[in-house]
């Protein structure tokens, strides 16, 4: 089966501190990696990618890791601020995709930050 | 840009009701996703159309839900007759050709069917 395990499923970090959301994909394509971010009664849009051609990518504040071995991703937010208060989403490609360009979704991972 | 533009925002129906739910792509994108997001559920993908043809219907819960994509600039999410289960937000999704597996949301349309 093709899926993408998140966690935490919740996440309270005070403002200033590290929020770090992890993904472990299963049966997936192996080529592209993203995080979308989902503010409350607004659709998700992308955060950050990543391909496997390289082990970390850096955005601003945001920063993702990459572990082939663990088969694993993750989102570092540095310096959290309560404008990061969102839900959070990885993704992959499903394995054999070729052309379909569908993503199989990590259940969320809803981040307060607090003042 | 305006973006995906999904209407209605926010629909209320009693079960039994047929619910049409619309999709304006981003001009130029030719990926349409159809999802519906739940607390149990999370994301879940319905449908996805490639060049207004769709590729892969697996999610499709049941034949009470149908999608057409009769153009290029507009999508329809039909379903009928409506149960209290089919409550959700219902997102849609535009990906352009050259930005591989790159998804731009909609607002979405929350959808209470009483």
């Amino acid at each position: 089966q093709q899926q993408v395990k998140q966690s935490p499923q919740s996440l309270i970090v005070q403002k200033g501190g590290i929020s770090i959301i992890n993904c472990a994909y299963e049966n997936t394509a192996f080529d592209y990696f993203p995080w979308y971010q989902q503010f409350p009664g607004k659709g998700p849009a992308l955060l950050i990618a990543i391909r496997p051609d390289v082990s970390e990518k850096k955005e601003g504040r945001f920063t993702i890791s990459f572990n082939k071995s663990a088969k694993q991703f993750s989102l570092h937010i540095m310096d959290s601020q309560p404008g990061d208060s969102a839900t959070y989403f990885c993704a992959a490609p499903p394995k054999g995709a070729g052309n379909n360009r569908k993503l199989i979704w990590g259940l969320g991972t809803s981040l307060a930050v607090n003042p | 840009d305006a973006g995906v533009i999904q209407s209605p925002r926010h629909e209320v129906t009693e079960m039994g009701q047929e619910v049409t739910l619309r999709c304006k792509p981003i001009s130029g994108h030719n990926s349409l996703f159809w999802y519906r997001q739940t607390m149990m559920r999370g994301l879940e993908l319905l449908i996805y159309f490639n060049n207004n043809v769709p590729i892969d219907d697996s999610g499709m819960p049941e034949d009470r839900f149908s999608a057409k994509m009769p153009n290029a600039s507009f999508s329809t999410l039909k379903i009928q007759p409506s149960e209290p289960r089919d409550s959700a937000v219902y997102f849609c999704a535009s990906s352009p050709r050259d930005r591989g597996a790159t998804q731009y949301f909609g607002p979405g349309t929350r959808l209470l069917v009483l």
